[in-house]
């Protein structure tokens, strides 16, 4: 059990531009969320997957989002036409089926230029 | 709408003192789970304690314990015998059953401690 994992853990990108993170739950972790975290406030929920079901989606998460978690293992979140107010720390936790405790990885900090 | 909300935006504590952060949250469902989260400088998100809320009894975890008044949805931590290694932001947070019977979290917007030597 190596813990939550998620990469890159820094990405600078310019106004406009796309990309993509992704998270690697603990293996045995069937639901699956992210989350946006900026600067001074706490975690806000932008989705969650059970296995590789989206189940739940934010209203912040607008239609530039999207995530995906295909086979139910690992799990990606895009974003489209970046723009300066997407900057923030973008979080994914994972918790085991019947458990109630979530899991963090450490973060994917995003700066638009 | 289910809120948490932390009224305290930053706290220090002397070493080896004790220190108690408050946390309030608002909601009508009756079984439910709250949780403090401590999020030391630019290091991953941990637990620190959870409550379910059909249990009386208070949470405690070696130096770590809350107060949990379900009346008053109230939800404070206390760190005992304070530790530099403590400075962190804390986190609480609650968790709710969505429409569609899944679970999301919902946090406050924390509370920076920091422990003074």
């Amino acid at each position: 059990d190596t813990g939550v994992s998620q990469d890159p853990r820094h990405k600078i990108t310019k106004r406009g531009q796309n990309v993509t993170f992704r998270c690697d739950p603990i293996s045995e972790h069937n639901r699956l969320y992210w989350y946006r975290q900026t600067l001074g406030q706490g975690p806000e929920f932008l989705t969650y997957f059970q296995n590789e079901a989206q189940l739940e989606k934010s209203r912040l998460l607008s239609d530039r989002f999207s995530a995906e978690r295909p086979k139910g293992s690992f799990s990606t979140l895009e974003i489209q036409r970046t723009e300066q107010g997407d900057s923030a720390m973008y979080l994914c936790a994972s918790t085991a089926f019947g458990r109630h405790t979530q899991y963090f990885g450490p973060g994917t900090r995003l700066t638009v230029l | 709408a289910q809120t948490v909300t932390q009224s305290q935006p930053e706290m220090s504590v002397q070493e080896a003192e004790t220190v108690t952060l408050s946390c309030t949250y608002d909601t009508s469902e009756n079984n439910y789970y709250l949780f403090w989260y401590k999020q030391p400088p630019s290091r991953q998100m941990i637990l620190v304690i959870r409550q379910e809320a059909y249990k009386q009894q208070n949470a405690t975890e070696n130096r770590f314990s809350v107060n949990f008044q379900k009346a008053a949805k109230s939800f404070s931590l206390k760190i005992s015998d304070s530790q530099l290694g403590d400075t962190a932001m804390y986190f609480c947070a609650f968790r709710t059953e969505t429409t569609s019977g899944t679970y999301k979290y919902i946090f406050g917007t924390g509370t920076r401690l920091k422990v003074l030597a």
